[in-house]
Parts: structure tokens; sequence; C-alpha cells
């Protein structure tokens, strides 16, 4: 079968750094995509893994880990627009995007 | 540019009822795709395109049916409506290469009664 686990919330304080989890299990492989969705908006693109390590994109950052089937998404300096909840995707052998139930963040003063 | 445009955002309907859900983009890509969205869920795919006059299933395909006559629109159409297709639908589109990286439209929140 194919599933992504991420926690359903997680908790931070404005001005500080978060990291939020994803596994996968997933029949085939092409990489592992991250999104940002406000309430009532659509998914927007963060950042694409392809291959094992980090991509860092400003206050942004994620990471890989194939063999162990794992990426975190890291956000630094955290500001309250960053209240969102955060997506990630894989993009299996069919080439199509196997999506995650989403992590909410909420961000406290 | 408008990016990705869908209409209408709400819509209500009665069980039975038939409506089409429009995609439009203006970023001339090839690939186009509708979601589905319900609460505690990942997004799951119904269908998608891979170019101008085809479409193919994706994973949660009954009860829809799809049409991209023109490479800038893809549409989606529910011919009886039942309450179990209460959703918000996300149309998304990409280029080939960049399945990645999909551009979504603004949704529609569809409640059938």
């Amino acid at each position: 079968g194919q599933s992504l686990e991420q926690p359903s919330e997680v908790t931070a304080v404005e001005g500080a750094i978060v990291q939020i989890n994803c596994t996968y299990q997933t029949s085939g492989f092409y990489g592992l995509s991250w999104y940002q969705q406000h309430d009532g908006g659509a998914p927007t693109f963060l950042s694409y893994n392809g291959l094992d390590g980090l991509e860092e994109k400003g206050r942004f950052s994620s990471f890989l880990s194939r063999s162990k089937g794992y990426s975190y998404l890291l956000l630094k300096e955290l500001q309250m627009k960053d209240s969102a909840s955060y997506l990630c995707a894989v993009m299996d052998s069919n080439y199509q995007l196997i999506w995650g139930a989403g992590t909410k963040l909420i961000i406290k003063p | 540019n408008a990016g990705v445009t869908q209409t209408p955002k709400f819509r209500v309907l009665k069980t039975g009822q038939s409506m089409t859900l429009l995609c439009a983009q203006d970023m001339n890509h090839e690939y186009m795709y509708w979601y589905r969205q319900d609460p505690g869920m990942g997004l799951r795919l119904i269908h998608y395109s891979v170019g101008e006059g085809t479409t193919a299933k994706g994973e949660v395909p009954d009860g829809y049916n799809v049409s991209r006559l023109k490479k800038q629109n893809f549409l989606l159409g529910l011919e009886s409506a039942a309450p179990s297709q209460t959703s918000v639908y996300f149309c998304a589109s990409s280029f080939r290469e960049g399945g990645h990286e999909q551009y979504f439209g603004p949704g529609t929140r569809l409640t059938v009664t």
C-alpha cells in the first residue's frame, strides 16, 4: 500500500524554529514535495527534494532521507503568517502525487 | 496572468442533480488535475490529463467524468450528485517535467444535500 504519515498538529512560538516530519511508504519514489495551505485557501508549492539531503529556501528548509522514507520541513524565525497547514506529497511510479493529510502549525505569540 | 481559475467558488446541489466545474489555466501547462480534499484526509486525485484531448483516471474516479477539449481548460462533471461527493474540489496544473510543482486554483466548495 501507499501511505504518508504526518503529525496532525504542531505548536510553536513566534520567532522560534519548528520541524514538521513526514514518513512515507509508496510504490516507487520520484521525489517529495512540501506545500503550504492557509485555512480556506489553496495549496502552494514550497520545496522539492529529489535526492537525499537538505534544500534551503530562505527561512524554509526541507530534508530527505530515501533510505529511511523520511522527510522534514524546517521553518526558522517563525512569523504569525506561517500559521497554516503543511502538506507533504510523494511522486510515485505513476508520476502522480500521493498526499499526506497535512500538519496544522499553530504559532503562539 | 490569472494562473489557475475555477468556477464556481461555491455550490449546493440536491442528490441526483448534475453540474460541471470549470478549470482554466493561462500558463500553457500540459498537465492538469482534479483533486478532492476532505477533512482529515490528504488530497485525492480524481482524474488528470497529460495533454489536450487526453484524460485518465486517478485514485477516486467513480461518479465523475472529465473532458479536456482545449489545452487551457479542464472540466469536471458530476452526473448524479451524491452526499458522499460533498467536498472541496481543487484543480491544479503543471509542466510535463514538473509534476512535483503543481499550481492550484482557489477551489470549489460543493455541498450535496
